[in-house]
């Protein structure tokens, strides 16, 4: 058991770019989270997937993310033409019964 | 629907006294209740789990929780603090509908242990 990672673990980039990052789930762990945690807050729920199916999307994720999860092994969240607000710690957590593990995050910061 | 509020966004303490950090929940469904962990710039490490049967949970690093179904309650203790201990603490519920686990979570509660 190797822990979820995820990479990279910071991006800084400027408003408008288009970021991509990835999650390497525990290799047995059929299903996997995203989240996004901003300053002060809890992590908050973004989109789901049971090995490569997307079965939910959050309203938190407008139609500049995407979420992939080819084979369903490792999956990445892709953010297009970023914005401030984009600015968060995303978070990947996988599990396959009752208890989901996170990954260290990826912190993202838009200037 | 769900939602998990904490009820203290800071705790001061010191070091060798107890603490309680307190969370409570609302749903309509029955729910498994985790408390987490995030020390500076890490992610989510999980403390301890309810899923079923005693209501008294042992986590690691000497932390317990006792869920209470009658005031949706799921406080988080330890006896004796230690300097490593200051993180912030986040209680989080899923309902586990759909046969997946949705995490919704608290705000967090800041725990800094004083010398």
């Amino acid at each position: 058991d190797t822990g979820v990672s995820q990479n990279p673990r910071h991006k800084i980039t400027k408003r408008g770019q288009n970021v991509t990052f990835r999650c390497d789930p525990i290799s047995e762990h059929n299903r996997l989270y995203w989240y996004r945690q901003t300053l002060g807050q809890g992590p908050e729920f973004l989109t789901y997937f049971q090995n490569e199916a997307q079965l939910e999307k959050s309203r938190l994720l407008s139609d500049r993310f995407s979420a992939e999860r080819p084979k369903g092994s490792f999956s990445t969240l892709e953010i297009q033409r970023t914005e401030q607000g984009d600015s968060a710690m995303y978070l990947c957590a996988s599990d396959r019964w009752d208890t989901q593990y996170f990954g260290p995050g990826t912190r993202l910061t838009v200037l | 629907a769900q939602s998990v509020t904490q009820l203290d966004s800071q705790v001061p303490v010191f070091e060798e006294a107890p603490v309680e950090l307190r969370c409570n929940y609302s749903s309509s469904v029955s729910v498994y209740l985790f408390w987490y962990v995030q020390y500076p710039n890490q992610g989510l490490q999980l403390l301890l789990k309810y899923l079923s049967g005693s209501t008294l949970v042992k986590g690691i690093n000497g932390f317990e929780a006792e869920f209470n179904k009658s005031q949706t309650s799921f406080h988080l203790r330890k006896p004796s603090v230690h300097i490593s201990d200051t993180a912030e603490y986040f209680c989080a519920v899923t309902g586990f509908s759909g046969g997946y686990n949705k995490l919704i979570f608290g705000a967090g509660t800041r725990l800094a242990v004083h010398p």
